[in-house]
């Protein structure tokens, strides 16, 4: 079975600092999804950032980038000039695409809640 | 702006009594999750549908938990009875994809705060 592991429970920035998340995760499949999910006190989950297995490119969205190394299973999350607003907890997923039968759901990990100070 | 709609926002009843959770997915998305939040035990898929029919309810405590779906517009996820344990925020998610009935991306709603007491 898949699991997921962020092994930073708690980390913090400074703004406008640059702070990377870890997370690993453990899979015999090739093929597969992984996610960032942010959830600040509004307790509302959030769409980060996606990236395909199967696509050497690290993914990026503005401030927020991966560095995905498949052969060490490793997904790090990295917020460039943090902001107030990046204060939350965030949560690294896991998704299949196995063509098995249900295999769509979501891992998550344990999450690493993210302080940003002024 | 398409959104996932859970209600209620929040609800506390007595131990024993019946929940009962309302999920409206995003119109179009044919995947629909049901996930628990706790501190102890973090984020559990309780259960999960594919065009409508249930493909992983595993997580979910069959003797007193029960989740379905209606129609394409509502899900809903029903405890009883329920239990103080049972305390937790219940989120609801939809998913869809480009490619056959696989999803890419999976959207939460704002989630049920659930007090047993």
């Amino acid at each position: 079975a898949q699991t997921v592991t962020q092994s930073q429970p708690e980390m913090s920035v400074q703004e406008a600092e640059t702070v990377t998340l870890s997370c690993t995760y453990d899979t015999s499949e090739s093929d597969y999804y992984l996610f960032w999910y942010k959830q600040p006190p509004s307790r509302q989950m959030i769409l980060v950032i996606r990236q395909e297995a199967y696509k050497q490119q690290n993914a990026t969205e503005n401030r927020f980038s991966v560095n995905f190394q498949k052969a060490a299973k490793s997904f790090s999350l990295k917020i460039s000039d943090s902001q107030l607003g990046d204060a939350a907890m965030y949560f690294c997923a896991y998704r299949s695409l196995s063509r098995s039968y249900n295999t769509d759901k979501l891992i998550f990990g344990t999450g690493t809640r993210l302080q940003v100070f002024p | 702006d398409a959104r996932v709609t859970q209600t209620p926002r929040h609800k506390v009843t007595e131990m024993g009594q019946e929940v009962t959770m309302r999920c409206q997915p995003i119109l179009g998305h044919n995947t629909v999750f049901w996930y628990r939040q706790t501190m102890m035990q973090g984020l559990e898929l309780l259960a999960y549908f594919r065009n409508r029919a249930p493909l992983d309810d595993s997580g979910m405590p069959k003797d007193r938990f029960s989740a379905e779906m209606p129609d394409a517009t509502l899900a809903t996820l029903k405890i009883q009875p329920s239990e103080p344990r049972d305390s937790a925020v219940y989120f609801c998610a939809s998913g869809t994809g480009r490619k056959s009935s696989r999803w890419t991306e999976a959207f939460f709603g704002q989630g049920t705060r659930l007090t047993v007491v």
